[in-house]
């Protein structure tokens, strides 16, 4: 069975200092990983997404995750955050190749500070 | 670019009534999900129909029925709406299985915010 453990409800960061937000997860299989974000009132919209052709994947608006198998996580970053990156953010496990299943983990707000 | 477009965004029911709530796709995906969404608790997936014509039971299914109407339609149906199903629901679409870059994303609709009183 798979699961995902976003470690920090809430972060609070100052606009322009990096961002982290940390993801663990357990599955009996190679994973798919992805990062969602969403914006107040909006659907999910992916970030990027992992399926092991590289440990450090690259995805849109600057945000980046690394995939670490020997600690099972999957943390996401950015450099340097912007007020438009004030959301929730969702890491996300599928091992299912039938069905495409996802397990989505509880989420972390962010609020970006002035 | 439409996507995933859910209708209605908003409603109220009374408990006991009953309501569809309707979800159409214009990007040719094979694959169809619903999901609600509580506070603290992500996404869990209620329904899912991988292909035309076949429906099966995700994570909460109790208390809702779907149809898979067509390859761009997928409805969720409350047959007697109770207070434990207001949350906000979200519809969502992709290719289905493997390909060389790995399961396919899920593409989302805007959610239906469902209140029952």
């Amino acid at each position: 069975a798979q699961s995902v453990t976003q470690l920090d409800s809430h972060v609070s960061v100052s606009e322009g200092t990096p961002v982290l937000l940390r993801c663990n997860y357990s599955s009996s299989y190679s994973p798919s990983l992805f990062w969602y974000v969403q914006h107040p009132n909006k659907g999910l919209q992916l970030l990027l997404k992992y399926t092991s052709a590289a440990t450090l994947v690259k995805g849109i608006n600057g945000f980046e995750a690394e995939f670490k198998k020997s600690e099972t996580s999957f943390h996401l970053t950015k450099p340097s955050a912007h007020m438009s990156d004030a959301a929730e953010y969702f890491c996300v496990v599928s091992e299912g190749a039938a069905g495409n299943k996802l397990t989505f983990g509880g989420g972390t707000r962010v609020l970006v500070k002035p | 670019n439409a996507g995933v477009t859910q209708t209605p965004k908003f409603q109220v029911l009374k408990t006991g009534q009953s309501m569809t709530l309707q979800c159409a796709q214009d990007m040719n995906h094979n694959s169809m999900y619903w999901y609600r969404q509580d506070p603290g608790m992500g996404l869990r997936l209620i329904y899912y129909s991988a292909s035309e014509g076949t429906t099966d039971k995700g994570e909460v299914p109790n208390g809702y029925n779907v149809s898979r109407l067509n390859k761009r339609e997928f409805s969720l149906r409350l047959e007697s709406a109770a207070p434990s199903q207001t949350s906000v629901y979200f519809c969502a679409s992709s290719r289905t299985g493997q390909v060389a870059s790995g399961i396919q994303p899920q593409h989302f609709g805007d959610g239906t915010r469902l209140s029952i009183l």
